[in-house]
């Protein structure tokens, strides 16, 4: 069965600093891996997804992804951080069938100047 | 696109109350999906359907929790007895399954809150 685990419930950077939010999955089949961020008192919204093709997937707001089969990773990157960039941020993988989503238990990112 | 519409927003209830939540998914989608959001447990999954028949409801947490789709533009979640535990926000998604996209689209939410 698919899991999802994000490494640090709590990421605190300063603003213009690197974002660096972690994410490894296991699948049993060739994964659909997604990033989700939900600001507060919202829904979430999609980021970026990866499905097949370049493994490096560029997203809104500045923010990108690299899939790693080799390290089971997906990591979910931005160079520079800004302070609209405070939010919680979801992994997900795709079970396969009825676009079933696995998430992670998500990581709040604070941005401070 | 008017995007995922659920409703109410917020509703307060008191414990022992029946609570319906209602929602509205992108027009052309055919599968459906509740979750609830905690502190405590995070992002829950409760159930799916897909062309209006439920799936998966292994993640309904009891048998006060019910969901049923009508027609493919409607869904509720229905909660009798309403408990203090229930307080959550409640979340619903919507996708086109068979396009290999497997993106959900979720709605605003409806936080509720049993006193």
């Amino acid at each position: 069965a698919q899991s999802v685990t994000q490494l640090g419930s709590h990421v605190s950077v300063s603003e213009g600093a690197l974002v660096l939010l972690r994410c490894n999955y296991s699948s049993s089949v060739p994964p659909y891996l997604f990033w989700y961020v939900q600001y507060p008192n919202q829904g979430l919204q999609l980021l970026l997804k990866y499905t097949t093709g370049a493994t490096l997937v560029k997203g809104i707001n500045g923010f990108e992804a690299e899939f790693k089969k080799s390290e089971t990773s997906f990591h979910l990157t931005k160079p520079s951080a800004h302070m609209s960039d405070a939010a919680e941020y979801f992994c997900a993988v795709s079970e396969g069938g009825y676009n079933k989503l696995i998430f992670g238990a998500g990581t709040r990112l604070a941005v401070h100047p | 696109d008017a995007g995922v519409i659920q409703s109410p927003r917020h509703e307060v209830t008191e414990m022992g109350q029946e609570v319906t939540l209602r929602c509205k998914p992108i027009s052309g989608h055919n599968s459906l999906f509740w979750y609830r959001q905690t502190m405590m447990r995070g992002l829950e999954l409760l159930i799916y359907f897909n062309n209006n028949v439920p799936i998966d409801d292994s993640g309904m947490p009891e048998d006060r929790f019910s969901a049923k789709m009508p027609n493919a533009s409607f869904s509720t979640l229905k909660i009798q007895p309403s408990e203090p535990r229930d307080s959550a926000v409640y979340f619903c998604a919507s996708s086109l399954s068979g396009d290999f996209s497997y993106e959900q689209y979720f709605g605003p939410g409806t936080r509720l809150t049993v006193t």
